[in-house]
């Protein structure tokens, strides 16, 4: 298996464009999570889908901030307007059963720089 | 106040030396998560664990509900040990995720 896939790799826009990241959780898996890492806060879960519904969004830090699951191979997080202080690592990491006490894989992260 | 407490930020070891990171946290877990992650960036879970103690390799990962403790001790440490090692723990529910700000390793040859 190819492991979590995430696109871009890297990604560098001016402020109050919109961006999309992309990811492809491992094939089986049941639960996806997006994950902020920056660093003054470390790292930070943004939001998280169990069988493609959204489970707690809490983390997600303004409405400028989405995500969808339209399906179980592919997530997006959206940013619009992106702002400078939204540069990081984003992760995003699949889990093969719900709940939080399974073993999560990480994909490789975007980094995003917001000029 | 952070649910997670990890210590020491920082650590650098001669190789071979036996290693302790410590995670302390301050709410009811399903599940403590030690997790890696390498200056290239790429994060691995290195354990999953709710009791006990688990092992795989040099690394060892021990876990103390009552006292809400855990430590990763690593024997015979490697440059290639270093790393940023960090502590998650999903609450009760499994839904909230908490993690430490992440212990950082160097060690040297």
């Amino acid at each position: 298996d190819a492991g979590v896939i995430q696109s871009p790799r890297h990604e560098v826009t001016e402020m109050g464009q919109e961006v999309t990241l992309r990811c492809k959780p491992i094939s089986g898996h049941n639960s996806l999570f997006w994950y902020r890492q920056t660093m003054m806060r470390g790292l930070e879960l943004l939001i998280y889908f169990n069988n493609n519904v959204p489970i707690d969004d809490s983390g997600m830090p303004e409405d400028r901030f989405s995500a969808k699951m339209p399906n179980a191979s592919f997530s997006t997080l959206k940013i619009q307007p992106s702002e400078p202080r939204d540069s990081a690592v984003y992760f995003c990491a699949s889990s093969p059963n719900t709940g939080g006490y399974n073993e999560q894989f990480f994909g490789p992260g975007t980094r995003l720089t917001v000029l | 106040k952070n649910e997670v407490e990890q210590s020491p930020q920082n650590l650098t070891a001669q190789e071979g030396e036996f290693i302790t990171i410590n995670c302390s946290y301050s709410v009811g877990i399903s599940a403590l998560h030690w997790l890696q992650q390498h200056p290239g960036g790429g994060i691995v879970s290195l354990f999953m664990l709710s009791s006990g103690k688990k092992k795989h390799g040099r690394l060892i990962a021990t876990i103390n509900i009552q006292e809400k403790h855990s430590s990763l001790h690593i024997t015979a440490s490697h440059p290639r040990d270093s790393a940023v090692y960090i502590c998650a723990v999903s609450d009760n529910t499994g839904n909230q995720f908490y993690f430490g700000t992440g212990t950082s390793l160097t060690v040297i040859p």
